[in-house]
């Protein structure tokens, strides 16, 4: 019944390897989010899909990918891995309510880079 | 550039004293204010969404209120189970899906027995 869920939920990889992290969810929402939280626990928006086409792009470095094969799923690839990409990644979802989009979130990847 | 600031970063209460935690914004135009909380290990956990100054909105110990510059969480009586980390983020006026939330540092609670 999780609303947003996203797999793994922990990963530990070595510099320079290429990892994906998915991310379902069965809200029925048209958008969909990465956020990246730093170990000062900042959440900080990375991409957002709305109805499978892009519509952010924060300024995120091009080794990360984000696919969305259709609207309830969100993925993400990170290529060629740096120490620095190590954080706490989560996906979300949310839907137009009168133009306010209330983000639901997953229980988040812990990505470490060693 | 839209900006949420949260204080304080941390606060320690003992159980039964009631207290607020502070978000002050500045936005172009607040479409929505949220609040989350956070526990550790997890997900932000949407509480309250608060759309236009002078609005409140209650759930069990919690009450969201919201000005012109800022937003207060107001928690009473609170319990240990109440002890996380609570997020403040702002939606600006903006097309659609293009409004994105920016977040604060959020501020961590917590409640001693």
């Amino acid at each position: 019944d999780t609303a947003v869920s996203q797999t793994p939920k922990y990963l530990v990889t070595q510099m320079g390897n290429d990892k994906s992290i998915k991310c379902e969810q069965n809200l029925g929402h048209d958008t969909m989010y990465w956020y990246k939280q730093d170990s000062k626990k900042f959440l900080k928006i990375m991409f957002s899909y709305n109805n499978k086409e892009l519509i952010i792009n924060e300024t995120v470095p091009n080794r990360f990918s984000p696919k969305s094969p259709d609207k309830a799923h969100l993925n993400l690839h990170i290529n060629s891995l740096e120490l620095g990409d190590s954080a706490v990644y989560f996906c979300a979802s949310s839907q137009d309510l009168g133009g306010v989009r209330a983000a639901f979130f997953g229980q988040g990847t812990r990505l470490t880079v060693v | 550039e839209d900006q949420v600031t949260q204080s304080p970063e941390a606060l320690r209460l003992q159980e039964g004293e009631s207290s607020s935690l502070n978000c002050s914004y500045t936005v172009s135009g607040l479409r929505g204010l949220f609040w989350y909380r956070q526990d550790p290990g997890k997900g932000p956990e949407f509480l309250f969404t608060l759309y236009s100054a002078g609005e409140e909105k209650e759930k069990e110990r919690l009450k969201a209120t919201l000005t012109k510059k800022e937003s207060f969480l107001h928690i009473t009586a609170p319990k240990p189970e109440d002890s996380a980390t609570y997020l403040c983020a702002v939606q600006a006026f903006g097309t659609g899906a293009n409004s994105k939330l920016t977040f604060g540092k959020g501020i961590t609670l917590s409640v001693r027995p």
